[in-house]
C-alpha cells in the first residue's frame, strides 16, 4: 500500500534554532517528492521539489533532501523565524499510471516561539 | 503569488441547505481539483477535472458534485449539507500533462454544518 509518514507529527522550536522534519514513504514507483508549506488558515505552497536523481536541494533557509533508496526525506529549516510556523506537507507522486497521482503526508505542525 | 480564488472563505449554514463553493484561477490551468481536510489529517481528492467539460470523482467518496464549463470556474456544490460535510475544502490547479504536478492552492473554504 503507497503510503506516506511524517514524524514528528507536532514541534516546538525557539527562535534562531534549526529543525529538521522526516518524510518515510512506500510510494512505488516513485516520481517526485514536494515539500509543502501550509500557513494557518491559507492553501498549501510548494517549497521544493526533488526528483529521483537528486540528494539534496536548497530554498533559502529550507534544504530538503532526498534518500531514493531508503525512501526518506528531510527538510531542513535553518535559523528558524516566527514566520516559519506552519504545517509542512510531503507530498510524493507515483508514477504508476499515464497520468501519475499523488499521496500526502499528515504534515508536521511547527511552532516557532520568540 | 499564486492567481487562484475561493469564496466564501467561511461559511455556517443549516442543515439540508444547499451551498455551492466557487473557485476561480487565471493562470490558464487544464487541470482543477477540490481537496478535504480535516485537522491532523492528510489532504484527499474529492474531484478533478482535465480541462472543460471533464470531472472525475477523486479518491475519498463525496455526496458533492462538481462542474467545469469554463477553463478558470469549478464549482463545488453540495444539494443537501449535513454535520458530516463540515470540513476544510481546497480548490487547486496544476499545469503540465499529468496528475503530478506542482499544485497552486486557493485559501480554501471553511464549512461549518449546523
Amino acid at each position: 500500500k503507497n503510503q506516506v509518514e511524517q514524524s514528528p507529527q507536532s514541534l516546538i522550536i525557539l527562535e534562531g534554532k534549526n529543525c529538521t522534519l522526516q518524510c518515510n514513504y512506500t510510494v512505488s514507483p516513485f516520481s517526485n517528492l514536494r515539500w509543502y508549506k501550509q500557513d494557518t488558515g491559507r492553501g498549501p505552497v510548494s517549497l521544493t521539489i526533488m526528483t529521483f536523481s537528486e540528494n539534496t536541494k536548497s530554498n533559502g533557509r529550507y534544504t530538503a533532501t532526498l534518500d531514493a533508496d531508503t525512501k526518506q526525506s528531510s527538510l531542513h529549516i535553518t535559523a528558524s523565524q516566527l514566520s516559519d510556523s506552519a504545517s509542512y506537507i510531503c507530498v510524493v507522486s507515483d508514477r504508476g499510471s499515464t497520468l501519475g497521482r499523488l499521496y500526502f503526508g499528515r504534515g508536521t505542525q511547527l511552532t516557532v516561539w520568540p | 503569488e499564486a492567481d487562484i480564488y475561493q469564496t466564501p472563505r467561511y461559511l455556517v449554514i443549516g442543515t439540508g441547505k444547499k451551498i455551492t463553493l466557487e473557485c476561480s484561477q487565471t493562470m490558464g490551468h487544464d487541470k482543477m481539483y477540490w481537496y478535504q481536510q480535516d485537522p491532523g489529517m492528510e489532504l484527499h481528492l474529492i474531484h478533478y477535472s482535465y480541462g472543460v467539460n471533464s470531472t472525475e470523482k477523486g479518491d475519498l467518496s463525496s455526496e458533492s458534485t462538481v462542474s467545469r464549463i469554463r477553463t478558470e470556474h469549478f464549482p463545488l456544490t453540495l444539494e443537501s449539507a449535513r454535520p458530516s460535510h463540515t470540513s476544510q475544502y481546497l480548490c487547486a490547479s496544476s499545469a503540465g500533462t499529468g496528475l503530478t504536478g506542482e499544485l497552486f492552492f486557493g485559501e480554501g473554504s471553511r464549512l461549518t454544518v449546523l
